[in-house]
């Protein structure tokens, strides 16, 4: 069974810094696109970003680019994100995501999320 | 503001086919088919129920379906049960980006 596990989240104050990660396990992770996701508060879903499998191509929303970093480690089964000057509309469960291809598409399987709160 | 557009809400009796919209443009939902959409249940993960407009993945209800017209994608529940009762979003995905509607809040009267 696919398994995601995400781990990281926390409380950090604006400006600073937080490195997410997600455990993968259950599909071949190297040919899989790897997507990270966030729900604000009460809010709907928002893409933040994808690493494609492949040449991990990377991909950011407009609200993120230049802020946050996406990578993936094949040998660890991993696909980290890195959000460096974080702000408080930054705060949000933040899910990983597989998806069935090398490159974006539609997600088929979700973590559990790993909350992110933003706050003085 | 959400690039694709769902109703908040919607509502429906036990039995009963209900029918959840997504309006998009040209540009997207009316350009291509890659139209999904997720199911959400309070405090849990999003779940896959159809991709590419029309397909299920396997071990979904065939009582879930979905179908586009022009610019608007529609996901159709039938034989409404308790355990529909859940947050349903539509997402269109491109080679660079994914979007979602706002999400629309199923009840089941």
């Amino acid at each position: 069974d696919v398994q995601l596990v995400e781990s990281g989240g926390g409380v950090v104050q604006p400006g600073g810094s937080l490195r997410l990660s997600c455990s993968a396990s259950g599909f071949t992770f190297r040919i899989s696109a790897m997507t990270w996701f966030r729900q604000a508060p009460g809010k709907g879903l928002e893409w933040v970003s994808t690493i494609t499998g492949g040449y991990s191509a990377t991909y950011y929303s407009d609200s993120v680019r230049g802020r946050f970093i996406i990578s993936r480690d094949n040998s660890k089964n991993t696909v980290s994100l890195q959000m460096d000057r974080l702000r408080a509309d930054d705060t949000a469960v933040y899910y990983c995501a597989k998806g069935p291809f090398l490159w974006l598409a539609y997600c088929d399987s979700w973590g559990q999320g790993t909350q992110v709160t933003v706050s003085p | 503001q959400s690039a694709l557009t769902q109703p908040a809400s919607v509502s429906g009796s036990p039995g009963q086919s209900i029918t959840v919209s997504c309006s998009g443009t040209s540009s997207d939902i009316g350009n291509d088919n890659f139209v999904s959409w997720y199911q959400q249940h309070p405090g849990k993960a999003p779940k896959l129920l159809i991709y590419d407009v029309t397909h299920r993945p396997s071990g979904v209800s065939d009582r879930y379906s979905g179908s586009k017209s022009g610019n608007t994608a529609s996901l159709t529940i039938s034989g409404l049960q308790a355990e529909d009762e859940a947050d349903y979003f539509c997402s269109f995905y491109t080679k660079t980006k994914t979007i979602f509607g706002g999400g629309t809040r199923l009840t089941v009267l």
